[in-house]
């Protein structure tokens, strides 16, 4: 039962921590994607990987931060830094970089107080 | 400056009728388009595409249509069902084969009422 999964569902913090959100896929995808979606907004994209050990920027990266040690897996960190943190966070793989069909995980909703 | 727009944040339609939901870009290098449907605190799920070279694609009750010198999709989705009830995303990408990431719109909340 192949797929991408993301724990925790809920995630509560207090500001000034840093968290782990996970992102784990058995689809042999190469590609990987961590997006932040807020109220009335659309996906915007925070980093991605092509390929193990490398990753690349998206349009809001400032206050977080990837790794991509192991093809199945792209924890991403919310740092201290990120101004506002809260939010639905969603991670996608797509077969190859490539390829433009993402499937997404079920995603995570962090609360930072 | 959003590339990728869809005017209408919600629509509602009666189970049965014709649902519409419409997406304009700004961006003439986009040639390949997604539909993703997300349901709350869930993943999108994709849904259907189009590439640039067709004006139509047709899946089930989906049809996309693309009207590339009015840079404007629309998703058709005849008949509607309660659980059609989402939102609807529109993504759009420079190239089919590149690496190039997606463009989402905001979305359009659509409920279908039985």
């Amino acid at each position: 039962d192949g797929g991408i999964t993301q724990s925790p569902k809920y995630l509560f913090r207090k500001e000034g921590q840093n968290v782990t959100l996970s992102c784990e896929q058995n689809l042999n995808h190469d590609a990987m994607y961590w997006y932040r979606q807020d109220p009335g907004q659309g996906l915007r994209l925070i980093y991605y990987s092509q390929i193990v050990n490398d990753f690349q920027k998206g349009d809001i990266a400032e206050g977080y931060s990837v790794s991509r040690e192991k093809k199945e897996s792209f924890p991403l960190t919310v740092t201290s830094a990120q101004k506002n943190p809260t939010a639905f966070y969603l991670c996608a793989s797509s077969l190859t970089p490539g390829t433009t069909e993402q499937y997404f995980g079920p995603g995570t909703r962090l609360t930072v107080t | 400056d959003q590339q990728v727009k869809q005017n209408s944040p919600s629509l509602s339609v009666q189970e049965g009728r014709i649902s519409i939901l419409n997406c304009d870009y700004t961006n003439s290098m986009f040639d390949y388009f997604l539909w993703y449907k997300k349901y709350p605190a869930e993943g999108p799920t994709f849904l259907i595409s189009i590439s640039s070279i067709k004006d139509k694609n047709e899946d089930g009750r989906f049809t996309v249509f693309l009207n590339k010198s009015a840079k404007h999709l629309s998703l058709h989705i005849v008949p509607s069902q309660p659980g059609d009830s989402a939102v609807y995303f529109c993504a759009a990408s420079p190239t089919q084969g590149g690496s190039e990431k997606l463009v989402f719109g905001k979305g359009t909340k659509l409920t279908v009422n039985p």
